[in-house]
């Protein structure tokens, strides 16, 4: 089991509810992803990791979206007060450096807003 | 204007012919390049990547990168059913941000 993985793989959101997106890297792994992809599009991305700081918060759509990673490890994704325009599928991908050559993807959560 | 370009498609070639997907970008200053596969209901799984101009090859895949004309191309060989799917061209800018297209649907008819 060395892959990224993530949890949940689905979820259902009734609109206005706050939501945790969860991501495991590849252990060891220094960087992490995290997109959102549309149907029909490709990924998005929403913020970037190197260990627990996060770099690059430049794709996160609205101060409705906040991400963690406080000890360099998992991840969480956090939405509040959720839109139906927030239905989604969640990607997390990790690498092993601090060049993003090859990025390991999760399976993604995908979220759906009711 | 987006700043990564494709075609979604779809594309369709016969089994055994040659897959050519193409890509544009926007940002001069970028710097590496990277074909992902992703097939439906899966998340991106990455093929190649190329950050110098020319040709790289890999099996039945071979990345094309063209900086002066801001063009990366993706050529599949012997073309199998098992490639269907979608291909995502994707850029790394300065940094660590990496944008991808909207992705190009390949379909081999057997």
């Amino acid at each position: 089991g060395a892959g990224v993985s993530q949890s949940p793989r689905y979820k259902v959101a009734k609109r206005g509810q706050d939501v945790a997106l969860r991501c495991d890297p590849i252990s060891g792994h220094v960087s992490l992803f995290w997109y959102q992809q549309a149907l029909g599009q490709g990924p998005e991305f929403l913020t970037y990791f190197q260990n627990e700081a996060q770099l690059d918060k430049s794709g996160l759509p609205s101060d409705r979206f906040f991400a963690e990673r406080p000890e360099g490890s998992v991840s969480t994704l956090k939405i509040q007060r959720t839109q139906q325009e927030d239905s989604a599928v969640y990607l997390c991908a990790s690498s092993s450096g601090t060049v993003s050559y090859e990025q390991y993807f999760g399976p993604g959560t995908r979220l759906t807003v009711t | 204007q987006k700043e990564v370009e494709q075609n979604s498609g779809p594309l369709s070639v016969p089994e055994g012919a040659i897959a050519s997907l193409n890509c544009t970008y926007s940002d001069r200053g970028s710097q590496s390049f990277f074909w992902y596969r992703q097939y439906s209901g899966k998340s991106p799984e990455l093929i190649m990547f190329i950050y110098s101009n020319g040709d790289k090859e890999d099996g039945r895949f071979t990345a094309q990168l063209n900086k002066a004309s801001q063009y990366v191309s993706l050529l599949i060989r012997d073309s199998q059913p098992s490639d269907s799917a979608t291909y995502l061209c994707a850029v790394r800018g300065g940094y660590q941000k990496v944008t991808f297209g909207i992705g190009t649907k390949l379909q081999v008819i057997p």
